[in-house]
């Protein structure tokens, strides 16, 4: 079955401090990863998919079939950083768009 | 070019009512797909429609019904509302080329049931 988890319910740091928010996924083919991101009286948006290999507001996520996860790190955390994370996950079927999502973290960037 | 929009916003609804929820897709796409979130909980895929047809559902029963039209606006339909249908209902919007194409997602519609 698919599953997505985030352990992490509340995570807070200070600004400027390092980021990591943790994924972790079941899937028994391969899957694509996403990590989409609602910042405060905002819809849902995505911040970057894994196979573009990007850095989108100096985040990065790395996925590691080998622990089957796709976490995401900031070197330095800003307050605007501050909102709810979903790390999501897509089998590819029927063009990519049945997500599954874990249950989130929100991020708490104090200043 | 304009967003993926919702409608109504919020609604109420008692136990046993059926509801009507719309969504407007993003100019271009031709693929919508619903969830709901309940609280404090991530999206659950509920179905998707591709150029008018459901192309692909998760774990929800048989009440959770939709329609896509061919301006590629979709509604979701739910009968016999139970009170555990309370939750935010959103719907996504895309134009698949292949995989990984990005989902926008609108504002919701917030269900309460009671």
């Amino acid at each position: 079955a698919q599953r997505v988890t985030q352990p992490e319910k509340l995570l807070s740091v200070f600004k400027g401090a390092p980021v990591e928010l943790k994924c972790n996924y079941s899937y028994s083919g391969s899957p694509e990863l996403f990590w989409y991101v609602q910042y405060s009286r905002q819809r849902l948006q995505l911040l970057l998919r894994h196979i573009s290999r990007e850095s989108i507001k100096g985040f990065t996520a790395d996925l590691n079939k080998g622990e089957t996860s796709f976490h995401l790190k900031k070197p330095f955390a800003q307050e605007e950083d501050s909102a709810m994370y979903y790390c999501a996950l897509s089998g590819g079927d029927n063009y990519g768009q049945n997500f599954v999502f874990g249950p989130g973290t929100r991020l708490s960037v104090l200043p | 070019e304009t967003g993926v929009t919702q409608s109504p916003t919020h609604l109420i609804k008692t136990r046993g009512q059926q509801v009507t929820l719309r969504c407007s897709s993003q100019s271009g796409h031709n693929t919508v797909s619903w969830y709901q979130q309940a609280l404090g909980q991530g999206p659950q895929f509920i179905f998707q429609y591709y150029r008018e047809e459901e192309n692909g559902r998760g774990n929800f029963p048989p009440r959770f019904s939709g329609l896509q039209f061919p301006n590629y606006s979709s509604e979701l339909n739910v009968n016999a509302l139970e009170l555990d249908d309370s939750a935010l209902y959103l719907c996504a919007s895309s134009s698949p080329t292949g995989m990984n194409t990005e989902a926008f997602f609108g504002q919701g519609t917030r269900l309460t049931v009671v």
